[in-house]
C-alpha cells in the first residue's frame, strides 16, 4: 500500500522569504501523480501543483515549484516570495496512474499525508 | 474551471436525525466522486467512493448504513448521515473527477455538521 509521509507539522517563514515544505511517499508502482493541495482557514482545497511521475522536469506555478526525486521517493515544495495568504495547511498527496477508462476505482483515490501548517510572518 | 457544489456549507441538527449534504459538478460530469471526512488539525479520511450509477464503495471501519451514499446522476452525490449522533460532528468534504483526464480533482468547499 501507498503511503505519504509530511515529516513537518508546522512551519514559520518571514514574508518575502522562501520556504520548503517536504514529503516523502512509498509506492511501488513506477507511473503516478503527485500533488500539493492548499486549504486555507476556509478549509477549502485548492491545487498548488502537480507533477506527473514520468515528467523528468519539476513542474512550476508560479512562486511554486517542486523538487522531485523519483528515486528518493520525495516530494517537496518549494514556495518564493512567500506572501500572507499563503498561511495555510499544505497537504501532499498521491494517485496511482494505474488502469484507466470511465469506470474509475479506488485505485485513482488520494493518499493524503498529514499536512504541514505554514505560517507567513509579516 | 472544473466546479463542485456542496451544500449546506455547515448543518446543526438534533440528536437522532439524519442529514443529507449534496455534491455537485456544475461544468463537468463526475464520473467518480469520493467523500472525505476532516476532524480539526488533521488530515482528509476518506470515507467512500461511489461511481454514478454503482454503489459505493466504503473504506474499512466506515458504517454503510449510518453514511449513505448515492450517486444517481453525472452531476449529483449525496452523503446521508443517518440517526446522527454527536460523535458524527465534523467536516465532511466531496471531490469529484470527471470522464476527461484530470490530474487533479476538484473539492467541494465542505459541511460542517454539528450534532446536538
Amino acid at each position: 500500500a501507498q503511503t505519504v509521509t509530511q515529516s513537518q507539522p508546522e512551519m514559520s517563514v518571514q514574508e518575502a522569504e522562501t520556504v520548503t515544505l517536504s514529503c516523502t511517499y512509498d509506492t511501488s508502482e513506477s507511473d503516478y501523480y503527485l500533488f500539493w493541495y492548499k486549504q486555507p482557514p476556509s478549509r477549502q482545497m485548492i491545487l498548488v501543483i502537480r507533477q506527473e511521475a514520468y515528467k523528468q522536469q519539476n513542474a512550476t506555478e508560479n512562486r511554486f515549484s517542486v523538487n522531485f526525486q523519483k528515486a528518493a521517493k520525495s516530494f517537496s515544495l518549494k514556495i518564493s516570495d512567500s506572501q500572507l495568504g499563503d498561511a495555510a495547511m499544505y497537504f501532499c498527496a498521491y494517485r496511482s496512474a494505474k488502469g484507466g477508462g470511465y469506470r474509475a476505482s479506488g485505485t485513482y483515490k488520494y493518499i493524503f499525508g498529514t499536512g504541514t501548517r505554514l505560517k507567513v510572518l509579516a | 474551471g472544473a466546479v463542485v457544489s456542496q451544500h449546506p456549507s455547515w448543518v446543526i441538527c438534533k440528536s437522532g436525525t439524519s442529514v443529507k449534504i449534496e455534491c455537485r459538478s456544475l461544468d463537468f460530469q463526475a464520473t467518480t466522486m469520493f467523500w472525505y471526512r476532516q476532524f480539526p488539525k488533521q488530515s482528509l479520511m476518506l470515507m467512500a467512493t461511489s461511481n454514478e450509477g454503482s454503489k459505493a464503495t466504503y473504506e474499512q471501519g466506515v458504517e454503510k448504513d449510518k453514511f449513505l451514499i448515492n450517486h444517481a446522476s453525472l452531476t449529483l452525490s449525496t452523503l446521508t448521515v443517518t440517526s446522527a449522533h454527536p460523535e458524527d460532528s465534523s467536516f465532511y468534504i466531496c471531490s469529484a473527477r470527471g470522464t476527461a483526464i484530470y490530474y487533479g480533482y476538484t473539492f467541494g468547499s465542505g459541511t460542517r455538521l454539528t450534532v446536538v
